[in-house]
């Protein structure tokens, strides 16, 4: 089975643009989360979707939005990007409990 | 705020020797589940722990979990230069607004060869 795939894996942008992130989980998985990764403050959970709604929601601003597709893929949007923004992207999909991760999408703003 | 707390930050030991880490969490959980993370890449889930649960063994790997002081280790035995990552607990619990996983700062294992 392939695993969780995320694109693009790196991304350059400049203050104020937007940017759209995509996560493909693994087949027959319905369960996506993003989490956001920075060497300031760690792992921290953006949002959940489970067939297509959004189940979960973590303490970040309305800047970014996330949504899934029918076929599960979901894509993250990051809109007026803030030097802030720059981190390590992770997508993860759920059958169960166990959540398996994707390789990232490194987005730095510069 | 994170929920999980890891000790040490870093830990730096021999190829061959056992690895200890710790992680203490501030509510109640439905699991626990450790993480490990080589050089900024994607996370590889290791063991899930339920709370319920006291103990769990995976190969090397051997998890404990104590409920009433809201703690748990992970002990990877005789370990080897490829352990060389750093390792995160996240902890699963119901909350406002649903199911929410949240990780620790996690510890940085460097076993030298």
């Amino acid at each position: 089975k392939a695993g969780v795939t995320q694109t693009p894996r790196y991304l350059i942008k400049t203050r104020g643009q937007q940017v759209t992130l995509s996560c493909s989980p693994i087949s027959g998985h319905r369960s996506v989360s993003w989490y956001q990764q920075t060497p300031g403050q760690g792992l921290q959970f953006l949002f959940e979707y489970f067939s297509e709604t959004q189940r979960n929601k973590g303490n970040f601003p309305g800047r970014f939005s996330g949504r899934q597709f029918s076929n599960s893929r979901s894509e993250m949007n990051v809109s007026t990007l803030e030097l802030g923004d720059s981190a390590l992207y992770l997508c993860a999909s759920s059958l169960t409990d166990e959540q398996f991760f994707g390789p990232g999408t490194r987005l730095t703003v510069l | 705020s994170q929920q999980g707390e890891e000790d040490p930050q870093a830990l730096s030991i021999q190829e061959g020797e056992n690895a200890t880490m710790n992680c203490s969490y501030k509510t109640s959980i439905n699991n626990l589940q450790w993480y490990r993370q080589n050089s900024g890449r994607g996370l590889v889930h290791l063991i899930l722990i339920r709370s319920n649960e006291r103990e769990k063994h995976s190969g090397r790997l051997r998890v404990t979990l104590d409920t009433s002081k809201k703690s748990s280790s992970l002990l990877i035995t005789a370990s080897r230069a490829a352990d060389t990552a750093s390792y995160f607990c996240a902890t699963d619990r119901w909350g406002t607004g649903g199911f929410k996983t949240i990780f620790g700062a996690g510890t940085r294992l460097f076993v030298k060869a």
